[in-house]
């Protein structure tokens, strides 16, 4: 167990809808990512968030976005969803914003669009 | 642009014949080379750190080596329960604009058999 916990564990929605992801970081870690994972592209950096505010930007279309509140859990907004979209989401934790630092994984959330 | 290659894409071992797994790189500037191990439908669980050419690290059975392009994954006596997807990632040297999230590798798929 990393110690990163999301929610849900699947969803399975219906082309154009809207869902949130949620993700509880380590105890104490103030940076968060998001991950998508599918077949063909393997592991794509999203968006990452430390302490509240935005650091990094990755593959992230415009239809998706993300926070991090206060108790620094975090949120991953998906809407107007498409087929492509369905995949593996993870979210990953980390203590340090930069240098050399672990990042660990959740179990991930598999979204499937139908 | 920051690109990782694994080879091969899939690996099949009778359990006990060592053997490597590889991961060629090019970053601008690299902060970090990770070693993830993913189970089907599971997110990646940290194995690795290296942070300049020449370390080494070792955990069990497996070994990690860092040259300036390429790292390895060595599995020494390998076991059933060693397969898993083995995902290699860097995070690069400089901020901002995605940096901070890791870039990955397409994984190498092993199986071990008994």
């Amino acid at each position: 167990d990393s110690g990163v916990t999301q929610t849900p564990k699947h969803l399975i929605t219906a082309t154009g809808q809207r869902v949130t992801l949620r993700c509880s970081p380590r105890s104490g870690d103030l940076s968060v990512y998001w991950y998508q994972q599918s077949l063909d592209q393997g592991l794509q950096f999203l968006i990452q968030y430390y302490n509240g505010e935005e650091r990094a930007k990755g593959n992230i279309l415009e239809r998706f976005s993300a926070q991090q509140f206060p108790d620094l859990h975090s949120e991953l907004n998906l809407s107007s969803l498409e087929l492509g979209d369905s995949a593996l989401y993870f979210c990953a934790s980390s203590v340090k914003l930069t240098g050399n630092t672990e990042a660990f994984f959740g179990q991930g959330t598999r979204l499937t669009v139908v | 642009e920051d690109q990782v290659t694994q080879s091969p894409e899939a690996l099949r071992l009778q359990e006990g014949e060592s053997s490597s797994l590889n991961c060629s790189y090019t970053v601008s500037g690299l902060r970090g080379l990770f070693w993830y191990r993913q189970d089907p439908g599971k997110g990646p669980e940290f194995l690795f750190t290296l942070y300049s050419a020449g370390e080494e690290k070792e955990k069990e059975r497996l070994k990690a080596t860092l040259t300036k392009k390429e790292s390895f994954l060595h599995i020494t006596a390998p076991k059933p329960e060693d397969s898993a997807t083995y995902l290699c990632a860097v995070q690069a040297g400089y901020s901002g604009g995605g940096a901070d999230g890791l870039t990955f590798g397409k994984g190498t798929h092993l199986i071990i058999q008994p």
